[in-house]
């Protein structure tokens, strides 16, 4: 039973160009959170989104930022126009359910996105 | 505004040590906490979830405390071992919201 994947890795983009992060929740999970750790900071969250529903983006930055998860293939979190103050570590995590306190979610590796 | 601090920021010990990480919020609202333990350039994994109604979790040689009135959490490695080096975050979520809020973790070094 695979973990929660997300591709790519590690990503190299230069000042203005679009990064596309990619997310597959776990198996059998149907709920979704993207957050963000920047260098030296905890882990902030940006989104949760269920199939074809964006139920929070209280955490996403105005502009640029955007995200979606559609009712086949991965999350995807978007950045368009990248500057170098984007450049962190974004995690995806999944759940089975959503709100419930006895429901752990489950972290993927993290893309780390560079801006240069 | 919501907030976790996570004593020490970082620790070093030497390999059998009994150790106690700590972790306080500003919420006294919480519905769960979760410990979390992240290796370099690696994701987050899932160590301990207290629930609002639980005082404790044991897995194996770690032990989690949970004190909401105090807004504390301690997480306690019984002698440890240099495979428990890593950062350990703490995360707590808020009655009706979804939204984990993180400490910026103890990054602990276990010396053989």
């Amino acid at each position: 039973n695979a973990g929660v994947m997300q591709n790519p890795r590690h990503l190299v983009r230069r000042r203005g160009q679009e990064a596309r992060l990619r997310c597959s929740p776990m198996k059998g999970h149907s709920h979704v959170y993207w957050y963000r750790q920047l260098p030296e900071e905890g882990l902030k969250f940006m989104v949760y989104l269920q199939k074809e529903n964006i139920i929070d983006e209280s955490g996403m930055p105005k502009e640029r930022f955007s995200a979606e998860f559609p009712k086949e293939g991965p999350s995807i979190l978007r950045i368009q126009q990248v500057v170098r103050g984007d450049s962190a570590a974004y995690f995806c995590a999944s759940s089975s359910t959503g709100f419930d306190a006895g429901n752990t979610i489950y972290f993927g590796e993290g893309s780390w996105l560079t801006v240069v | 505004k919501q907030e976790v601090t996570q004593i020490p920021a970082a620790l070093s010990v030497p390999e059998g040590e009994n150790l106690v990480l700590n972790c306080s919020f500003t919420d006294s609202a919480i519905y769960n906490l979760q410990w979390f333990r992240q290796d370099p350039g690696k994701g987050l994994t899932s160590l301990l979830l207290i629930q609002s109604s639980q005082r404790e979790q044991t897995s194996g040689r770690l032990n989690a405390s949970l004190d909401k009135s105090s807004g504390r959490s301690t997480l306690y490695i019984a002698a440890s071992q240099p495979g428990d080096s890593a950062t350990y975050l703490c995360a707590f979520l808020t009655s009706g919201t979804y939204k984990y809020i993180f400490g910026t973790g103890t990054r602990l070094k276990v010396l053989a």
